[in-house]
């Protein structure tokens, strides 16, 4: 089967760095995306992993183990827009399977 | 085009009446795929064309769900005789091709907003 696990919500300082963490089950695993979604918008890309480790994109940064189906999305400086839904994807044989992404709640 | 556009953006319609939503993916993107999205849950796949063929339909919920694609571009979401938990945004998005590096990023549309009275 497929299962991606978040956390439904989570709340940061404006300025901290926040880390939302995603593990996955699935077959026929071809990479992992990272998405925001402001509340009543599209998906927006953020990264993508399909090696193990980091991936730096100025004040993101994701990180894939594929052994563990772990990955994290990190966020630095974060800014009052960061406030959305982050939403971990992992690639099956071609389509994007997303679970119920985390609600991140960034406060003055 | 510069992005994936949909059509209609909102459409309200009453039970029971069929409705097409329709999806102009990124030009020369071949790999097109159709999302839903209930209020306040996680994407739900639905469906996804490799060209004009459909690998991957089993995120259909239904009979009355079909989509075609021509030409290799535009796609087009039918949904028969509407019911109220039909209610959603439909979300289409494109990629280069279907899997491979970060070139073949997936990116949305703007959605088409269903509202089934």
């Amino acid at each position: 089967g497929q299962n991606i696990d978040q956390p439904t919500e989570m709340t940061a300082t404006e300025g901290a760095i926040v880390q939302i963490n995603c593990t996955y089950q699935t077959s026929g695993f071809n990479g992992l995306f990272w998405y925001q979604q402001h509340a009543g918008e599209a998906p927006t890309f953020l990264s993508y992993n399909v090696l193990d480790g980091l991936e730096e994109k100025g004040r993101f940064s994701s990180f894939l183990s594929r052994s563990k189906g772990y990955s994290y999305l990190l966020l630095k400086e974060l800014q009052m827009k960061d406030s959305a839904s982050y939403l971990c994807a992992p690639r099956n044989t071609g389509k994007l399977i997303f679970g119920q992404g985390t609600t991140l709640q960034v406060k003055p | 085009g510069a992005g994936v556009s949909q059509s209609p953006s909102n459409k309200v319609t009453e039970k029971g009446k069929d409705v097409e939503l329709r999806c102009d993916p990124i030009s020369g993107h071949t790999a097109l795929y159709w999302y839903r999205q209930s209020l306040g849950q996680g994407l739900e796949f639905l469906i996804y064309f490799q060209g004009n063929s459909a690998p991957d339909k089993s995120g259909l919920p239904s009979d009355r769900f079909s989509a075609e694609r021509t030409g290799g571009s535009v796609s087009t979401l039918t949904i028969q005789r509407t019911q109220q938990e039909d209610s959603a945004v439909y979300l289409c998005a494109s990629s280069l091709a279907p899997t491979g590096g970060s070139g073949n990023t997936i990116y949305f549309g703007e959605g088409s907003w269903l509202t089934v009275v």
